[in-house]
């Protein structure tokens, strides 16, 4: 297996606009999570699913901020209107049940000039 | 709620040397895995050794062992013999067994000179 995938590796956007980042799990994990890393705020936990469906996303920050999983193989984290404070890496990571490692994309080095 | 807590942003070692990266955690529930990961400055994630919570044994990995010490609610790393390679951010993190909502601490950076 080729590990998780993201696309894509950098993005810089202007504000305002629309920003989707995409995730491809590992085959035959049945969770995918979200993160954002900063330098202030480390690691944070947005949202994961769980066989496709949304168990928690009380982190996501505010509602620009959304996320789909429209199938085993495909999730995206969508940001509309993207703001400045949002640049970040973002990473998607997937796993089987709890007991077990996940495992991390590359991440998406996000910048909103 | 689930919380984990690294107190060290930072710490130095000589290389050879161990060291020994400090974690501790919250939950109220009763089952749940603890992990390491580590960060080199090329920005993967890279997953250490796993301790589940009720592992009567440390888990230990290569170089890798994880002092584990559940009342006080403490999954301490400890990398012994220092590498180059060792510099990086570490971070801890925690899985309940229960929402299986994985979680991380804001890591620390480990550097080791010569």
């Amino acid at each position: 297996d080729a590990g998780v995938i993201q696309s894509p590796r950098h993005e810089v956007t202007e504000m305002g606009q629309e920003v989707t980042l995409r995730c491809k799990p590992i085959s035959g994990h049945d969770y995918l999570f979200w993160y954002r890393q900063t330098m202030m705020r480390g690691l944070e936990l947005l949202i994961y699913f769980n066989n496709n469906v949304p168990i928690d996303d009380s982190g996501m920050p505010e509602d620009r901020f959304s996320a789909k999983m429209p199938n085993a193989s495909f999730s995206t984290l969508k940001i509309q209107p993207s703001e400045p404070r949002d640049s970040a890496v973002y990473f998607c990571a997937s796993s089987t049940r709890a007991g077990t490692e996940a495992f991390f994309g590359q991440g998406t080095r996000l910048t909103v000039v | 709620a689930q919380k984990i807590t690294q107190t060290q942003p930072g710490m130095f070692v000589q290389e050879k040397e161990a060291v020994t990266l400090d974690c501790t955690y919250d939950t109220s529930d009763p089952s749940y895995g603890l992990f390491w990961y580590k960060q080199p400055s090329s920005g993967e994630m890279i997953f250490l050794i796993y301790q589940g919570s009720y592992d009567q044994q440390n888990a230990t990995e290569g170089r890798y062992s994880l002092n584990f010490q559940k009342a006080r609610k403490s999954a301490n790393l400890v990398i012994s013999a220092s590498q180059l390679g060792d510099s990086a951010m570490y971070f801890c993190a925690m899985r309940s067994y229960n929402t299986d909502k994985l979680i991380f601490g804001t890591g620390t950076r480990l550097q080791v000179f010569p």
